[in-house]
């Protein structure tokens, strides 16, 4: 079956921009989590969902950062006025239910400028 | 910041050689977990260990959930060209979300 599926693949932006990176889980999955992945280290985690809530954001940097999952399945990482330290890989994840293993996504590169 | 220590940073490997990689963390995880990561891909599950000494195996690759809870490594086997990537090794609570080591590069002995 598909696997998590993330777009875009790579994003450039200028500093102070807006961006929404979109992440489609595994069918099925109710939990689902973004990561963000800085050049050299491993995946941060930022934000999990647990079906349409937000169940823990305790790893969003500032309120520049915000995600969403209305429906349960689609979520989208919303970035506002952009800064070069927000450059990195954005990893979104899916798991059965919590505490099951997450698959992951392929990333979305982003590039602030 | 990231709690897990993960050792070496990156090896080179010749193709047959064995590999052997660990995580050290300052706190104790329930589950201890070993990702592999390509160029442009996300991380990829490849043993997960659930229980303080356990020794699981899949194909050429062991790894092993310390006693203390506090640590965890990961061999390889015979390696062959296809092994190169990172490695990342996660620790994780029920409840809380996965912890990530630094990652360990393999490379190939030019």
């Amino acid at each position: 079956g598909a696997g998590v599926s993330q777009t875009p693949s790579n994003k450039v932006t200028e500093k102070g921009k807006y961006v929404e990176l979109r992440c489609d889980p595994i069918s099925g999955h109710t939990a689902l989590y973004w990561y963000r992945q800085s050049l050299g280290q491993g995946p941060e985690f930022l934000i999990y969902f647990q079906g349409t809530g937000a169940a823990d954001d305790s790893g969003l940097p500032n309120d520049r950062f915000f995600a969403v999952r209305p429906e349960g399945s689609v979520s989208t990482l919303k970035i506002q006025r952009t800064e070069r330290g927000d450059s990195a890989v954005y990893l979104c994840a899916s798991s059965l239910a919590r505490d099951y293993e997450q698959y992951f996504g392929p990333g979305t590169r982003l590039t602030v400028t | 910041g990231q709690q897990l220590n993960q050792s070496p940073q990156s090896m080179f490997i010749q193709e047959g050689e064995d590999v052997s990689m660990n995580c050290t963390s300052s706190s104790i995880f329930n589950t201890w977990l070993w990702y592999k990561q390509d160029p442009g891909e996300g991380p990829v599950l490849l043993i997960a260990l659930y229980k303080a000494g356990e020794l699981t195996s899949n194909g050429r690759l062991t790894a092993q959930f310390g006693i203390t809870r506090k640590d965890s490594f990961l061999n390889i086997s015979a390696s062959i060209p296809s092994d190169v990537g990172i490695y990342f090794c996660a620790g994780h609570n029920a409840g809380n979300m996965l912890t990530f080591g630094g990652g360990t590069r393999l490379m190939v002995k030019p």
